[in-house]
């Protein structure tokens, strides 16, 4: 039973670099969000999907794009990597849209 | 945007303590949640609470949808060295939130058991 999986769980960049997280679930969830969470914050939306095909901004977009070409799978991509965008991402994954089953994390570093 | 108060940000306790915590917003919402994060995972759902005054248990976990409806409490009774995380609320003002995209997240509570 592996829910909600994220890869890679770290990884360090370069000012500019591009990279992509992904994520899986395994539970036929339509929803699928991506968040970050920084120190001292609760976590803030960055963007969402509500279905195969469906991407939505969330609270803080700038500077990532997604896609959910697959049902089960939701990217999310950073075109040039920014000191600002250190942070820990999780994905997330619902049916209902009022609770998410969450990934383990993605530990974001650009230095 | 809307931000949510949580009280304690950390706190120390003895283990068989029972625990208090809140969270508070500045507006009026309609739906609590509760999670527990362990250590290097993500978020895990606890309580879910939809209705001014509702008091919902899950185990030795005990939630409760404020009154006022900006604000939320969590109780845990006789602390266990397992329940060490950080404890999140979450909130949301619109029922017309059919996707889940509008819930807003405090920022913590850090839980410490010492035995």
């Amino acid at each position: 039973n592996a829910g909600v999986t994220q890869t890679p769980k770290f990884r360090v960049l370069k000012t500019g670099q591009s990279m992509t997280l992904l994520c899986a679930q395994d539970m036929n969830h339509e929803y699928m969000y991506w968040y970050r969470q920084d120190p001292g914050m609760g976590l803030r939306l960055i963007h969402y999907s509500v279905g195969e095909g469906t991407t939505a901004k969330g609270e803080v977009p700038d500077g990532y794009n997604v896609s959910r070409l697959k049902k089960q799978n939701f990217l999310l991509g950073l075109e040039s990597a920014a000191p600002s965008q250190t942070s820990v991402y999780f994905c997330a994954s619902s049916y209902e849209g009022i609770s998410g089953t969450f990934g383990s994390g993605t530990r974001l570093t650009v230095v | 945007g809307q931000q949510l108060n949580q009280s304690p940000q950390s706190m120390f306790i003895q283990e068989g303590e029972d625990v208090s915590m809140n969270c508070t917003s500045s507006s009026i919402f309609n739906t609590w949640l509760w999670y527990k994060q362990d250590p290097g995972e993500g978020p895990v759902l606890l309580i879910a609470l939809y209705k001014a005054g509702e008091l919902t248990s899950n185990g030795r976990l005990t939630a409760q949808f404020g009154i006022t409806r900006k604000d939320s409490f969590l109780n845990i009774s006789a602390s266990i060295p397992s329940d060490v995380g950080i404890y999140f609320c979450a909130g949301r003002m619109d029922y017309r939130d059919n996707y889940g995209q509008n819930f807003v997240f405090g920022p913590g509570t850090r839980l410490s058991v010492l035995p």
